[in-house]
């Protein structure tokens, strides 16, 4: 079956970088692309980009893009995202989840979130 | 950057009630509108794609309408477990903009 497993909760102080991974598992990893999804406490959903998992071409939301890197491993069906210059706002749990294409199509499978706690 | 409303922003119900939620984007999208029902804690779960596709394993009282600005999720007759919030999501163009979110409670 189709899994999606993230790395475990993280702690930064801000000014620091985190990168969180998304390992895949049950279908093939460069079918699909990978999107970022993150949620502060308490907020709603923000889209933060995708990665095409076979060029490696990417596309970030403007707020983000100078600050957040998404990146992969096919050979490990592995993707990341780092994100840099951590500010307390930056405070959330953030979420892989697949497509089969980067805009038109179903994100159908999610992970199970990592929280990323920024704070001094 | 498109822009998703939601309303209401909350809603009460008692089970086997009839639930709708609307959801309009400030430019059209086609029928490229997606809708999730996320439970505390938990990630967020597809109901449904391209406006009106189930996706599948989700039951059959969920359904979505709507194309262009304007958009319907309907529970037919709603359960226990449909308890959370429901995030609307346009999937025509990046950024990929999620609605605000209405709260279902059961009553």
């Amino acid at each position: 079956q189709v899994q999606l497993v993230q790395s475990g909760a993280e702690v930064r102080k801000p000014g620091a970088s985190v990168k969180v991974s998304c390992k895949a598992s049950g279908y093939s990893f460069t079918d699909y692309y990978m999107h970022w999804v993150r949620q502060a406490p308490g907020q709603g959903l923000e889209w933060m980009g995708w990665i095409n998992p076979t060029s490696g071409d990417t596309t970030y939301a403007h707020n983000l893009q100078d600050r957040v890197a998404v990146t992969r491993d096919a050979s490990i069906s592995t993707a990341y995202m780092e994100l840099r210059s951590l500010r307390s706002d930056d405070t959330a749990v953030y979420y892989c989840v697949r497509s089969v294409a980067p805009s038109r199509g179903r994100l159908d499978y999610w992970g199970q979130g990592t929280l990323v706690s920024v704070s001094s | 950057d498109i822009q998703m409303t939601q309303s209401p922003s909350s809603l009460s119900a008692s089970v086997g009630d009839r639930v709708t939620i609307t959801c309009r984007a400030n430019q059209s999208i086609s029928m490229y509108l997606s809708w999730y029902l996320q439970k505390p804690g938990k990630a967020p779960k597809l109901l449904i794609y391209t406006a009106s596709f189930l996706q599948s394993g989700v039951p059959s009282r969920f359904s979505g309408s709507g194309s262009g600005t304007d958009f319907t999720l309907t529970i037919s007759s709603l359960q226990p477990e449909d308890f959370g919030t429901y995030y609307c999501q346009e999937t025509d163009i990046t950024p990929l903009t999620f609605g605000p979110g209405t709260r279902v409670d059961i009553k």
